[in-house]
This record gives structure tokens, sequence and C-alpha cells, in this order.
């Protein structure tokens, strides 16, 4: 069985730092790792994902993620927060193969002026 | 951009009523999914459906529940008996192929009274 889980309910940090947003993963052999957001009222929009290769992952919107199979961990990560990021973060795994994707509860990143 | 939609985005049903859930996927998209969000829970899947057939679903998926690919763009979920647990935010997806990123559409809230 494959599962996600993201230790923090809630994120907040100011605007101009750094931000992340722990994710970690369960699942039989290699995986596929993917980061989506979702703002009020609006369905999952993608972020990124790693599926193979390079462990640091470039996205959308200046985020990136850090594979980290030791850890079996993808952190999402941005240098350089703006109040506009404020939204409901999924970090999702899929194992290879398999169809489904399974998500973590969710985090919640408030970013403040 | 080409995305995926749904209608309606608010379907409020009668407990024991037949709802249709209707989406339209990315045109050149090959595998489509449905999953569920019940407030404040995780995104759970329900089914993935490839080549006009059913490729896995989850247990909530039970006899309950159908999916259709009624013409060349539409894609369906049906619930024959809604029960008041059917509540939840459903989402269709869409992928290019099984192991690309997916693509949500915004979401249809379902309830149940």
């Amino acid at each position: 069985a494959q599962s996600v889980a993201q230790p923090e309910d809630q994120v907040n940090v100011a605007e101009g730092n750094p931000l992340t947003v722990k994710c970690t993963y369960s699942v039989s052999g290699n995986p596929y790792l993917f980061w989506y957001v979702q703002y009020p009222n609006r369905g999952l929009q993608f972020l990124l994902k790693y599926i193979t290769g390079d462990n640091l992952v470039k996205g959308s919107y200046g985020f990136e993620a850090e594979f980290n199979k030791s850890q079996t961990s993808f952190h999402l990560k941005k240098p350089s927060a703006l109040v506009s990021d404020s939204a409901l973060y999924f970090c999702a795994v899929r194992a290879r193969g398999d169809y489904k994707l399974s998500f973590g509860a969710g985090t919640t990143v408030t970013v403040r002026a | 951009e080409p995305e995926v939609t749904q209608t309606p985005s608010h379907q409020v049903t009668q407990m024991g009523q037949e709802v249709i859930l209707r989406c339209v996927p990315i045109s050149n998209h090959l595998y489509f999914y449905w999953y569920r969000q019940i407030l404040g829970q995780k995104v759970e899947f329900l089914v993935s459906f490839y080549n006009n057939e059913i490729s896995e679903k989850s247990e909530i998926f039970d006899d309950q529940f159908s999916v259709e690919r009624p013409d060349g763009s539409n894609f369906t979920l049906k619930i024959r008996s809604t029960k008041l647990e059917d509540s939840a935010m459903y989402f269709c997806a869409s992928t290019v192929w099984g192991e690309s990123e997916a693509f949500f559409g915004q979401g249809t809230r379902l309830t149940v009274v």
C-alpha cells in the first residue's frame, strides 16, 4: 500500500522568507511524486513532479522540490514566498505501474505581508 | 491552456436519488479518473478508466457507482442511489498516459440531503 504524510497542518511565513512544506511517502519500488496546490473553490493545480533523474526538480511559480530516497521525502520549497502563495498544498505519490494517486492530508500555507 | 471541465459546480440531491456528474477531459488525454474529497479529509481515489474500461477502482467504488465515456469527449460518474455519506467534492482528472501528471477539474460539490 502507498501513503503520504504531510506532518504540518499549517505553515506560516513572512513574505520574502523561504517556504518549505514537508512530505514523506511510503511506496513499493521507485515512486512517482507530485505536488499540487489548491486555491479556495478551485481544483487541484499541478506544480511539479519527480519521475526519475535529478533529485532537485523545478516547477511552476518558482517552486522546487528535492527527492531524497534514503529519507523517503519530497519537500516542497520556494526561496522567497509571496502573499499569493497562500493556499492548500498537497503531496501525492503513485507507484510505478499503478494508476492511482495517493494524497497527503494537505498543508495550509499562509504568507503574511 | 487546455483544462478539464466539470459540470455542475454544485449539485444538491435527496438521499436515494441518482446523480450523474459530468466531466470533459483534456482532448488528447487517454486516461481518466475520479477522486473525491470529503470535507476535512484527504483526496481519495475512486476509479481510473482507460480504453473504455475500468483499469482500477478503490474499495469506495462499489456497485452504486459507475463510470462511462458515452462519446468522444464526456466522462461521467453515476451514483445510483445516493447516501448522506456521498456528500463530498468530486474531482475528475485526466492524464496523457498512465505515468504523466494528472490535470484536475475544478470539482463538483455534491450535497446529499
